[in-house]
This record gives C-alpha cells, sequence and structure tokens, in this order.
C-alpha cells in the first residue's frame, strides 16, 4: 500500500545543519511536501517539489528529490533554536489524499 | 497570508454524545479535507469534499462520521454517538485542486477528547 517512512528523531546544534529523510511508495504524486509541526500548533506548509524537480532551494530550506529511490530530503540551514518542531514527509496519495509520515522531531541544542 | 481556520481548538464530550467540529478553509479554495492524528500516530485521511459533496474517504470514515458544507464558508465534520478511540486531533484543509495538483494548507486543528 501507499506509504511514507522517516526517521523519527534528530538532535543537531544550534548553527549546524540539519538533514530530514524519507521514503516513499507512491511515485505517480505530483507533488512532495515538507509540514512543520510545532507543539500544540497544526500543521504548516513549510515547502514542497514539483515531482519533475530534483532540487528546490528556498532561503535556508534545501529539497532533494530522487525519484528513481523514491528519496525526499529537507536540509535546514544554520538551524536554530526556533527550528525545534516536528517535521513531516508527505506525498499524494491515489485518493487525492496526503500519505503522511510518522514524522520526525527536530531538538536543536544551543 | 489566508489561512485555514477551525473552532474550537479543543473540545470535551461524553462517549456516545455527539459533536460538530468546524472549518472555515481559504476561500478561494474549492477542495476541503479532513485529517485526524490520534496521538503518538501518522496523520491519517478521513474525507475529501469537492462541489458539495464527498469525493473520496477512508475507511476510517465509517456511517458515524459525516461532512457538510452548510453555507459559502464553514466546512463542518460530525461525529455521531462518540467513542473513546476518536479522541485525536482533527485537521482540516484545503486546495485549490485535488493533492495531486495543489498542495493542501491545513488549520490549527480540533483536540477532541472523549471521556
Amino acid at each position: 500500500g501507499e506509504d511514507v517512512e522517516q526517521s523519527l528523531f534528530l538532535s543537531v546544534r544550534e548553527g549546524d545543519s540539519s538533514v530530514i529523510n524519507c521514503t516513499y511508495t507512491d511515485s505517480s504524486s505530483t507533488y512532495l511536501y515538507w509540514y512543520k509541526q510545532e507543539p500544540g500548533a497544526g500543521l504548516q506548509l513549510l515547502t514542497y517539489i514539483f515531482s519533475n524537480m530534483d532540487m528546490k532551494q528556498d532561503q535556508r530550506l534545501t529539497v532533494l528529490l530522487n525519484k528513481k529511490d523514491k528519496h525526499l530530503s529537507l536540509r535546514i540551514a544554520d538551524t536554530q533554536t526556533g527550528d525545534s518542531a516536528i517535521y513531516f514527509c508527505a506525498s499524494g496519495g491515489s485518493q487525492g489524499n496526503l500519505i503522511f509520515g510518522k514524522g520526525t522531531k527536530l531538538s536543536v541544542k544551543p | 497570508e489566508p489561512e485555514v481556520t477551525q473552532t474550537p481548538s479543543h473540545q470535551v464530550t461524553q462517549m456516545g454524545q455527539e459533536v460538530i467540529l468546524r472549518c472555515v478553509p481559504i476561500s478561494n479554495h474549492l477542495y476541503f479535507y479532513w485529517y485526524r492524528q490520534i496521538l503518538g500516530q501518522k496523520v491519517e485521511f478521513l474525507v475529501s469534499f469537492y462541489n458539495n459533496e464527498i469525493s473520496e474517504k477512508s475507511e476510517i470514515f465509517d456511517d458515524q462520521f459525516s461532512v457538510e458544507r452548510p453555507d459559502g464558508s464553514n466546512f463542518t465534520l460530525k461525529i455521531r454517538s462518540t467513542k473513546l478511540e476518536d479522541s485525536a486531533m482533527y485537521f482540516c484543509a484545503s486546495s485549490d485542486g485535488g493533492a495531486r495538483n495543489q498542495p493542501q494548507h491545513f488549520g490549527d486543528g480540533t483536540r477532541l477528547s472523549i471521556l
């Protein structure tokens, strides 16, 4: 079935780069997404990449897509304490819905 | 920036009671969705809605659930005869098109606690 997998935890020091990885099964998704969830808050659309692209850069965020391996990554440059949150990878499902991973909890240490 | 708004932020209900969760999608969006996230688990799709009818639903969305767009701005999820396992965070989302075409924007969610 359709599935998205990602590691559950990542800890980095402030100022370092963070890389969050994700694999997915549905290769027909038009877009692949990264959502951010801060404690007690909703799902904030952070960035997304069109499935025909390999890379997208948006300020401190870089998204890399390896469509052959069905691998998506999110790199956050110069990670700040305010980046501490849960990051969800999502692909488009066959029902027009989103298929989410379990989320990666990013902890940024000062 | 326009956003999806959900009310209430927290709802506590006795088991067996009916509950209605409310959402105001982004005004020019045409597709509406409900998802839920049980504590510690993945965000799961419940239902999508377009042109005043359900377009897709998951196996979770059984007869106890219903959705409605009662007017031009609100989109509601009704749960009849709530069960303990309905306790979860419920997210509403909207998009210009289906997920394969346009990104979905989410509200802050309603935390539903069934006692």
